[in-house]
C-alpha cells in the first residue's frame, strides 16, 4: 500500500516560511497528494492538493518532485495560528479505497 | 452556513449498547465519509459514500454500519459498542465524487467513550 512518511514535529519562527516535507515513494501515477491540517482537536481542514504540477492557493504552496515520490507544503509566512498537525495524504484505490493519513507533522510556530 | 454538522458532540456508552452517529451537510456534496481518530494517531477511514445511494467499506469497517439516507445525511451505527470503539469520530463531505479527498470539509467530531 502507498503510504506517507512525515517528520514527527517541526518548529518555525513566526513570519518565516514553514516547509513541511512528505515522502510518498509508492504513490501510483494517477493518484493525487492532499494536505490537511488539524488544529487542537478540531476537525481537519483542507489546505491544498496536487498531481504532478506545483500548486498554490491562498493558504499554501505545494511542490511535488518530478518523480512524484515526495512533496513539500510551504506556508509562506507562518503565524501562531498555523500551529497544528499537518497531514500529507494519498488515496489508494488498489484493493479497495483507502486514504492513508499517517500520524502527521506537528508544527510549532514560535513568536 | 453550517457546513458539516455532527450529533451528538459527546457520548458515553456501556459495552453492548447501540447508537447512531448523525451527520448532515448543507453544501450539496456528493461524497461523504466517516473517520475515527484514536489518541495521538491520524484518521482512519471507516466507511464512505461516493454518491447518494452507494456506500463502501474503508480501512476499519468492522463493528460499524452506515446509511446514506439522502444526499445530505450519512449516519454511522454501532450495533454493539465495544471499548475498542472509544475514539473521536469525524464525518466529512466533498463535492467531488468517487470518494476523492479533494477539498473535503470535516465536522467538529463526536467524542465517544465506551465503558
Amino acid at each position: 500500500d502507498a503510504k506517507t512518511t512525515q517528520p514527527t514535529s517541526m518548529d518555525c519562527a513566526e513570519g518565516r516560511a514553514a516547509n513541511l516535507p512528505c515522502n510518498h515513494s509508492t504513490i501510483s501515477g494517477n493518484e493525487y497528494v492532499y494536505w490537511y491540517r488539524q488544529i487542537h482537536s478540531q476537525g481537519p481542514q483542507y489546505i491544498i492538493h496536487g498531481l504532478k504540477n506545483n500548486e498554490t492557493n491562498e493558504m499554501a504552496s505545494l511542490i511535488i518532485t518530478e518523480d512524484r515520490k515526495s512533496s513539500t507544503l510551504i506556508l509562506p509566512h507562518a503565524t501562531l495560528r498555523d500551529t497544528a498537525v499537518y497531514y500529507c495524504i494519498v488515496r489508494v484505490t488498489a484493493g479497495g479505497f483507502k486514504t492513508i493519513f499517517g500520524a502527521g507533522t506537528r508544527l510549532f510556530v514560535k513568536a | 452556513n453550517a457546513g458539516v454538522t455532527q450529533t451528538p458532540k459527546f457520548q458515553v456508552l456501556k459495552t453492548g449498547q447501540s447508537m447512531t452517529l448523525q451527520c448532515a451537510q448543507d453544501m450539496n456534496h456528493n461524497s461523504m465519509y466517516w473517520y475515527r481518530q484514536d489518541p495521538g494517531m491520524g484518521l482512519r477511514l471507516i466507511y464512505y459514500s461516493a454518491s447518494e445511494g452507494t456506500t463502501d467499506k474503508g480501512e476499519v469497517p468492522n463493528g460499524y454500519n452506515v446509511s446514506r439516507l439522502n444526499k445530505r445525511e450519512f449516519s454511522l451505527r454501532l450495533e454493539s459498542a465495544a471499548p475498542s470503539q472509544t475514539s473521536v469520530y469525524f464525518c466529512a463531505s466533498s463535492e467531488f465524487g468517487e470518494g476523492t479527498m479533494a477539498e473535503a470539509f470535516f465536522g467538529q467530531g463526536t467524542r465517544l467513550t465506551v465503558v
